[in-house]
C-alpha cells in the first residue's frame, strides 16, 4: 500500500450532484488534510484535522464538508459545486502537525465541474 | 497576509548544469522550509526541508537559508532531464501547520 491514497483520481460533475473524495494514509500519522490547487495559483489549504478533531477550516464554502471518521480516513463531500471549483484536490497527511512537520500527498483528483 | 514568491518560469538550465531555483516569504516568524517537487499530472513530494541559516546538503540537492534577508534557495548540481518538474517553496510560521506555499518554479533540463 502507497503512503497516502486518494480516490478517485478523476471526477466530472454537474453543478447539482453530490459526490464524495476519499483518502486514507497507512503511515500512522495523527493529522490529514485537504488542499486545493488550481492553475497559477499557490496550494491553498482548505481544512485540517487533528487525531478526528477538525483544528483549521480556512474559510470554505459550505459546499465542500469534510469528514475524518478515524486518523486513517478523510472524506471530502461535494455538493452544488460551481464551476469555478475544478481544480486538483489534494489529500495529505504528516505526524502530527508539529513545527517541523513535512507533508505527505496523496495523488490527488482532478475534479471538474460542469 | 503571509506570502511565499516564487518565479513560475520556466527556468531552463542544460543537462548537466546547476538548477538555482529561489524563493522569498514575508513572515519573519517562519520557522522551517520545504522544497517539494511536482512532476506534471502528480501529487508534490517532499525532496528537502531546512530549519537553520546556512546550507543544506543531499546528494546532489542543497537548500540554502538566509532568515535575514528571508530567502530561501534550492539548487539541483548535474541536472537531468528527469529533473524536470515545477518545484513548490514552502514556509512554515508555526501554529498547527500554516504552511503557506509559493506558486512553484517550472524547471525544464534540456538534453
Amino acid at each position: 500500500e502507497t503512503g497516502v491514497t486518494q480516490t478517485p483520481r478523476h471526477l466530472v460533475m454537474g453543478m447539482t450532484n453530490k459526490k464524495s473524495l476519499k483518502c486514507e494514509q497507512h503511515l500512522g500519522h495523527n493529522a490529514m488534510y485537504w488542499y486545493k490547487q488550481s492553475a497559477k495559483k499557490p496550494l491553498e489549504l482548505m481544512f485540517v484535522y487533528s487525531l478526528e478533531e477538525r483544528v483549521e477550516n480556512n474559510s470554505v464554502p459550505s459546499r465542500f464538508s469534510p469528514e475524518c471518521p478515524n486518523s486513517s480516513h478523510l472524506f471530502l463531500h461535494l455538493h452544488t459545486l460551481q464551476p469555478e471549483d475544478s481544480a486538483l484536490y489534494l489529500c495529505a497527511s504528516s505526524q502530527d502537525g508539529a513545527t517541523n512537520e513535512k507533508l505527505f500527498f496523496g495523488s490527488g483528483t482532478q475534479l471538474s465541474v460542469l | 497576509q503571509k506570502e511565499v514568491e516564487q518565479n513560475s518560469g520556466p527556468l531552463s538550465v542544460p543537462e548537466g548544469a546547476i538548477a538555482s531555483l529561489n524563493c522569498t516569504y514575508s513572515d519573519r516568524g517562519s520557522q522551517s522550509f520545504f522544497w517539494y517537487r511536482q512532476y506534471s499530472g502528480k501529487s508534490p513530494e517532499l525532496i528537502m526541508f531546512i530549519y537553520s541559516n546556512g546550507d543544506k546538503e543531499d546528494g546532489r540537492f542543497t537548500a540554502q537559508l538566509n532568515k535575514a534577508s528571508q530567502y530561501v534557495s534550492l539548487l539541483i548540481r548535474d541536472s537531468q532531464p528527469s529533473d524536470s518538474a515545477t518545484y513548490l517553496c514552502a514556509a512554515h510560521s508555526g501554529g498547527y501547520q500554516k504552511v503557506t506555499f509559493g506558486i512553484g518554479t517550472k524547471l525544464q533540463v534540456i538534453p
